[in-house]
């Protein structure tokens, strides 16, 4: 099973400000299957984006994804109110799919 | 437009059963591979089940597996997970969640959840 670590847990900034987002492997990801999501307090998650770096339907361009083998990074180039919201990556090459611990990101 | 809709939480005693539904629209469940997925209150996401779309193949995580089916019916477009044999652990909230075209284990659009206790 593949160990998904996220750092930092906690990111405190300000509307405006660039956030960067990072989530490390326990081992090699395969053919590019790693994806972010975000989720606000009592909603289900959101995928945001998908094989490293493709924006899922409506995601608006400010968030971006990168990364190859075993790290990766989530940026939002700058932040709305609205996306102020805990950050998960997850691998979905093989089974069992497996997520980070994910990232609070939380207005300063 | 895809919605998923799931019912069936509740508190239940350890040992016990509980079945959930996820009622889809906008889509047919027997052309769309579908996942369960689980979040422990104030904890991170696990992935629970996945039934393909022909549902002939189904798989689990280890944690759940022997205890956990999951199976749909076409003629309701729904999802089902039967939880037997149920424990502390398994408390959370469970998403119905369809796969995303571009990988089995990619979850595309959530349902709202349902909040299940275990709990004596």
């Amino acid at each position: 099973e593949i160990v998904l670590t996220q750092s930092p847990a906690t990111l405190s900034l300000s509307p405006g400000e660039r956030a960067t987002l990072s989530c490390g492997a326990s081992q090699s990801v395969s053919s590019s299957y790693l994806a972010w999501y975000q989720q606000k307090p009592g909603l289900a998650p959101r995928l945001l984006i998908y094989n490293i770096s493709n924006r899922a339907t409506g995601i608006p361009d400010r968030f971006s994804g990168s990364g190859s083998g075993t790290d990766f990074t989530l940026t939002i180039s700058r932040l709305e109110p609205e996306d102020f919201a805990v950050y998960y990556c997850q691998h979905y090459g093989t089974s069992p799919p497996t997520f980070g611990g994910g990232t609070k990101v939380e207005i300063k | 437009q895809v919605q998923l809709v799931e019912s069936g939480g509740g508190v239940v005693q350890p040992g016990g059963s509980l079945r959930l539904s996820c009622a889809a629209s906008g889509f047919t469940v027997s052309t769309c591979g579908m996942h369960w997925v689980r979040q422990a209150l104030g904890k991170g996401l696990e992935w629970v089940a996945f039934i393909r779309y022909d549902g002939n193949n189904k798989y689990y995580a280890d944690s759940v597996k022997g205890r956990f089916t999951i199976s749909r019916d076409n003629s309701k477009n729904t999802l089902y997970l039967q939880m037997n044999s149920l424990r502390d652990e398994d408390t959370a909230v469970y998403y119905c969640a369809t796969r995303h075209r571009s990988g089995w284990y990619l979850f595309d659009s959530w349902g709202q959840g349902t909040l299940v206790t275990v709990s004596s």
